[in-house]
């Protein structure tokens, strides 16, 4: 238990269809972030956010919408995808201190 | 730009045995260096870091790591390996003025433990 909870753990969707990734974290941490990590790639940062603002967007497709409504929650929303974006999105978050506490990821399959 | 090498994609130790896992990072600046662990199913886990001052660092469930400026380099050891050792390292390369928050993380070696 790191907190920081991630759900759904797996999630299978077709290019249609509309979906959302969310994360919480229980530690009091000012900033937020989504990473990507796809087989023998390094991991890619994708957002990251502090104090609910979005400080970072890593030239992330717009198919890919981030929302933070407060610096405890974290979403992730999906919309018309392609199959290369199957990965396992996790989610972590920080006090700034290179410390990264992660999420045990969601596993996007996309059909 | 920061770049980090792992240059090995599998590693295979005998439960017992040391270990040595290699990184090698470029960047221009002082660069402050971390070591992840994943295990399966999990997220990273943050093993040691190292910041300034003695460049060899310890960090959790026995690891230690030492930094040399003149290799680029910031490998990670461990006297004695644990067949709960087995996972995926990731070596990363960070900045102090973006408060870290723009890591740069190295492809992973996959540590496997053979009784």
């Amino acid at each position: 238990e790191t907190g920081v909870t991630q759900t759904p753990r797996h999630l299978v969707m077709g290019m249609t269809n509309k979906k959302s990734l969310k994360c919480e974290q229980h530690l009091g941490h000012n900033a937020m972030y989504w990473y990507k990590q796809s087989a023998k790639k390094p991991l890619e940062l994708m957002f990251v956010y502090n104090f609910k603002e979005q400080t970072e967007n890593n030239s992330v497709p717009s198919r890919f919408s981030p929302e933070c409504p407060n610096s405890s929650h974290l979403f992730l929303h999906l919309h018309t995808l392609q199959p290369e974006d199957s990965a396992l999105y996790l989610c972590a978050s920080s006090y700034n201190t290179g410390e990264l506490f992660f999420g045990e990821g969601s596993r996007l399959t996309v059909l | 730009a920061q770049s980090v090498t792992q240059p090995d994609i599998h590693i295979t130790v005998s439960e017992g045995a040391s270990l040595e896992l290699r990184c090698n990072y470029s960047y221009g600046a002082t660069p402050y260096l971390f070591w992840y662990v994943q295990s399966p199913g999990q997220g990273l886990q943050l093993l040691l870091k190292y910041f300034s001052g003695d460049t060899l660092v310890q960090g959790i469930k026995g690891f230690e790591a030492e930094f040399k400026r003149s290799q680029s380099s910031f490998n990670l050891r461990k006297p004695s390996v644990h067949w709960s050792d087995a996972a995926e390292y990731f070596c990363a390369v960070g900045e102090r003025n973006t408060g870290f928050q723009k890591l740069v993380f190295g492809t992973g070696t996959r540590l496997l433990v053979s009784p």
